[in-house]
């Protein structure tokens, strides 16, 4: 059964640091990498998309890949309070575009 | 991003009727749409994958008469609760992935609740 593990948190880092979430998946086979934002109440979206090895940067979002370690990090920058939400990582096999969520983490960014 | 939008927002109804739950993509055309569902402090659950213009693939579990599922464009699919129960009140939410690349967009969700 394939996997995405997460953990579940909370996350707490000060206004203006680093936050560091982490993810690892199972299935080998997995071809496209997610992470997806989350506020109470509402549905997810997507904030990074990444689908091969090493880094990709968006304003203070980067994501990061290891296939052969089978880890995807997302590293948020500056971190603000409005970024306080759950972070969701997500993978996809192959053509089907099916996600397999991870439980997501809980971040609190304190003033 | 791709924008998807997913009508009511909020519904209530009583037990034993049916609710429909319409998703559209906006600015794109949607080779394949999505149905989760997500209790409260859970994780997203995916009901069923729909392909235009053909019968929808269910996720284990989930029953396909109780929730019917039509893709008839591109563009739309919706999602019917036939005779709804207290225990199907949930969030209901709605995917869609563009034809040409694998990141999946969401609907803002639906809010069912039954009486």
């Amino acid at each position: 059964q394939k996997e995405v593990e997460q953990n579940s948190g909370p996350l707490s880092v000060p206004e203006g640091a680093i936050a560091s979430l982490n993810c690892t998946y199972s299935d080998r086979g997995s071809q496209s990498f997610f992470w997806y934002r989350q506020y109470s109440g509402k549905s997810p979206e997507l904030i990074m998309s990444i689908y091969s090895n090493g880094d990709k940067e968006d304003g203070r979002f980067t994501a990061q890949l290891n296939k052969a370690s089978q880890y995807v990090s997302l590293l948020i920058r500056d971190s603000q309070p409005s970024d306080s939400a759950t972070y969701l990582c997500a993978v996809t096999e192959g053509s089907n575009y099916k996600l397999t969520f991870g439980k997501g983490t809980l971040l609190t960014v304190n003033p | 991003g791709a924008v998807v939008s997913q009508h009511p927002s909020r519904v209530i109804c009583k037990s034993g009727t049916s609710v429909k739950i319409e998703c559209r993509s906006l600015d794109f055309q949607a080779t394949t749409m999505f149905w989760y569902r997500q209790f409260p402090k859970q994780s997203l659950m995916l009901m069923a994958t729909s392909n235009e213009g053909s019968k929808a693939t269910y996720e284990q579990g989930v029953e396909k008469d109780k929730f019917l599922i039509n893709h008839a464009s591109l563009t739309l699919s919706t999602l019917t609760v036939t005779s709804a129960h207290p225990e199907d009140s949930s969030f209901y939410i709605c995917s869609a992935n563009t034809r040409s690349a694998s990141e999946q967009y969401f609907g803002p969700g639906t809010r069912l609740t039954v009486t």
